[in-house]
């Protein structure tokens, strides 16, 4: 396991097309996180699962977003009738917590790039 | 996110120099992390402070941690051009700020 995978690497679609990213963490990683980033902005949080539980959904996450994490392994985020404005780089990261040891770093995948038209 | 932020944002020094950035955060935090992202690509973690550190080292990396004052400090020591990105930092799972763009000239 070399990483945090991100399938696929840049999406184009056109505007009013659905798009599925996938992600696939670090074996054993318990958190999964979902960022957005555009060009010249830090990422910001979208949501992240503990295990197959979607704890936490930023208020950037629209009702046309829709993250699962079904088996606790894997993630998609799925965009609905993309607008424009969903261009941007979404990134994903994962990270083991534990009760224990709560503070450990997160990884992150090399993003997918999404362009709409 | 408005919950912190980067400063400068944006510094160039010559290769050999040594860099330092800062972050101030306004929200409680168990962690902070700082990251780097080089252009297009995703985040690399450099490192990890807790909320009871108030300094760490890692290689070339000097972090510190005021928890009074909410903020911390990185400083890359004898930066090399390899260092040119843009840099972060965060707590648990917020990425603060637009980041530092570092750019280390030849």
């Amino acid at each position: 396991d070399t990483g945090v995978s991100q399938d696929p690497r840049h999406k184009i679609t056109k505007r009013g097309q659905n798009v599925t990213f996938r992600c696939d963490p670090i074996s054993e990683h318990n958190r999964l996180y979902w960022y957005r980033q555009t060009l010249g902005q830090g990422p910001e949080f979208l949501t992240y699962f503990q295990n197959e539980a979607q704890l936490e959904k930023s208020r950037l996450l629209s009702d046309r977003f829709s993250a699962e994490r079904p088996k606790g392994s894997f993630s998609t985020l799925e965009i609905q009738r993309t607008e424009q404005g969903d261009s941007a780089m979404y990134l994903c990261a994962s990270s083991l917590v534990l009760v224990r040891q709560p503070n450990t770093e997160a990884f992150f995948g090399q993003g997918t790039r999404l362009t709409v038209v | 996110s408005q919950q912190g932020e980067e400063d400068p944002q944006a510094l160039s020094i010559q290769e050999g120099e040594n860099a330092t950035m800062n972050c101030s955060y306004k929200t409680s935090i168990n962690n902070l992390q700082w990251y780097r992202q080089n252009s297009g690509r995703g985040l690399v973690h450099l490192i990890l402070i807790r909320s009871n550190e108030r300094e760490k080292h890692s290689g070339r990396l000097r972090v510190t941690l005021d928890t009074s004052k909410k903020s911390s400090s990185l400083l890359i020591t004898a930066s090399r051009a390899a260092d040119t990105a843009s840099y972060f930092c965060g707590a648990d799972k917020i990425i603060f700020g637009k980041g530092t763009r570092l750019h280390i000239l030849p």
